[in-house]
């Protein structure tokens, strides 16, 4: 599995957009890129995911670095509700899905 | 109601206790998991079961045990709870498809004293 690095914490205003990186040099070149994020109490909950391309839906954007060895989710507008741990994933077709630590973002009012 | 329902939500038992943590699911997947998440760390994978006939270890299968009794249930069981079990655990499911997404449980917290 490919490693990813992410930045422990990370925070943001309400309404403002946020970016939270992930770097994943070891990724291979059919390795997809999943994000997922844990609410506080809750179990994680499926974001995003991509291969090569920018995705947008209604929850938010990642954007995907050419060399594909970085990642970024973008969320347009922070709510209260984003507050969550952000997981970064690479991982193949059909595999199982190896969680890090992740990045809590906190959101401000 | 929710698609992956876990029980009991909350737990305590004594070292050395055989427990079981149970899972069902209405979304009609072919796959589930069991994973462990401590504080301030993410989940770790104990086992996956891709179809009923199929039982596969995790990172940290040691001192548990699962059952696949169904396509909708998959059971985890400790056979002689010791303290350091003691985390949230979860079950979630997946479709048999190339991008495997998963779908997560609210979690049972277990204690071992």
């Amino acid at each position: 599995d490919a490693k990813t690095t992410q930045p422990n914490s990370m925070e943001s205003n309400e309404e403002e957009p946020v970016h939270l990186p992930c770097n994943h040099s070891t990724i291979s070149g059919t390795d997809y890129i999943h994000w997922y994020r844990q609410l506080p109490s809750q179990g994680p909950e499926y974001v995003i995911h991509g291969l090569t391309s920018n995705v947008n839906n209604r929850m938010a954007s990642l954007a995907i670095a050419e060399d594909r060895k970085s990642s970024t989710l973008i969320l347009h507008r922070a709510t209260l509700r984003d507050a969550a741990v952000y997981y970064c994933i690479p991982s193949k077709a059909n595999s199982k899905l190896t969680f890090g630590k992740g990045i809590t973002l906190s959101v401000r009012p | 109601d929710a698609d992956v329902t876990q029980t009991p939500r909350n737990r305590i038992t004594k070292t050395g206790k055989r427990i079981m943590l149970e899972c069902s699911q209405t979304k009609g997947h072919d796959r589930m998991y069991w994973y462990r998440q401590d504080p301030g760390l993410g989940l770790r994978l104990i086992y996956y079961s891709f179809d009923v006939k199929d039982i596969n270890k995790g990172e940290i299968s040691d001192g548990y045990s699962v059952s696949r009794q169904a396509q909708a249930k998959f059971s985890l069981s400790l056979e002689s709870a010791i303290p350091n079990q003691t985390a949230l655990y979860f079950c979630a499911t997946s479709a048999s498809t190339t991008l495997n997404i998963q779908y997560f449980g609210a979690g049972t917290r277990l204690s071992v004293l």
